[in-house]
């Protein structure tokens, strides 16, 4: 299995400060098929599902705005997040897809204002 | 726009059985994967399987495989999970959630999740 590792497990922002979330994987995930890095950021805030943020480690959804971005290649892969707004306010997590076995996610990451 | 409604959870004791449902609309199921992900009460996610989008491959979890089936009738255009012998660390939220692509891939978007619990 591939292993997936955040740091840090939680962390406190002041609003228009930027955070920075990273995610490790225990193997590459970078397909040398296509250059691509097989992965996805998610946000999970209470009580909602997870909500896709970021694919291919870099492209951002429709819609998620470009505070959001994501970084990274091989193993080690970043999440920014720029003017950080109390809306972010959630738990974020990585996931790799480069196999299906299994799909893993990391252990998640808590973010506070 | 892409939905997904989840249902069919349930308070369950252990080794009984339940099916889920996930009702999708707005795309054409056989061209996509559909996966479940659950995620236990406080806890991250956990990938539990995967159906391609012609429904002819499967993957499982190692902690589902032999006890869960997933399955998926692209006619009316629903994805379902069928659980056997449940244990008491199933109990979870479970989440139906469209791949990317035919064979996989991320998550999106993902279904409101309907509760299992597992317990005497």
């Amino acid at each position: 299995d591939i292993v997936m590792t955040q740091s840090p497990d939680s962390l406190a922002v002041s609003l228009g400060e930027r955070a920075t979330i990273n995610c490790k994987s225990s193997q590459s995930i970078l397909h040398s098929s296509n250059n691509k890095n097989y992965l996805a950021w998610y946000q999970q805030k209470p009580g909602q599902p997870p909500k896709l943020l970021i694919y291919w480690a870099s492209t951002r959804e429709s819609g998620v705005p470009d505070r959001f971005s994501g970084s990274g290649s091989g193993t080690d892969f970043t999440l920014t997040i720029n003017s950080l707004q109390a809306e972010d306010v959630a738990v974020y997590y990585c996931q790799q897809y480069y196999t299906t076995l299994p799909y893993t996610f990391g252990q998640g990451t808590k973010l506070e204002i | 726009e892409v939905q997904l409604l989840e249902s069919g959870g349930d308070l369950i004791q252990p080794g009984g059985s339940l099916r889920l449902s996930c009702a999708a609309s707005g795309f054409t199921s056989s061209s996509y994967a559909m996966s479940w992900v659950r995620q236990a009460p406080g806890k991250g996610l956990e990938w539990v399987s995967v159906i391609s989008g012609s429904g002819g491959t499967t993957y499982y979890a190692d902690s589902v495989k032999g006890r869960f089936t997933i399955s998926r009738d692209n006619s009316k255009n629903t994805l379902y999970l069928q659980m056997h012998s449940l244990r008491a660390e199933d109990t979870a939220v479970y989440y139906c959630a469209k791949c990317s692509g035919s064979g996989g891939g991320w998550f999106d978007p993902w279904g409101q999740g309907t509760l299992v619990t597992v317990s005497s």
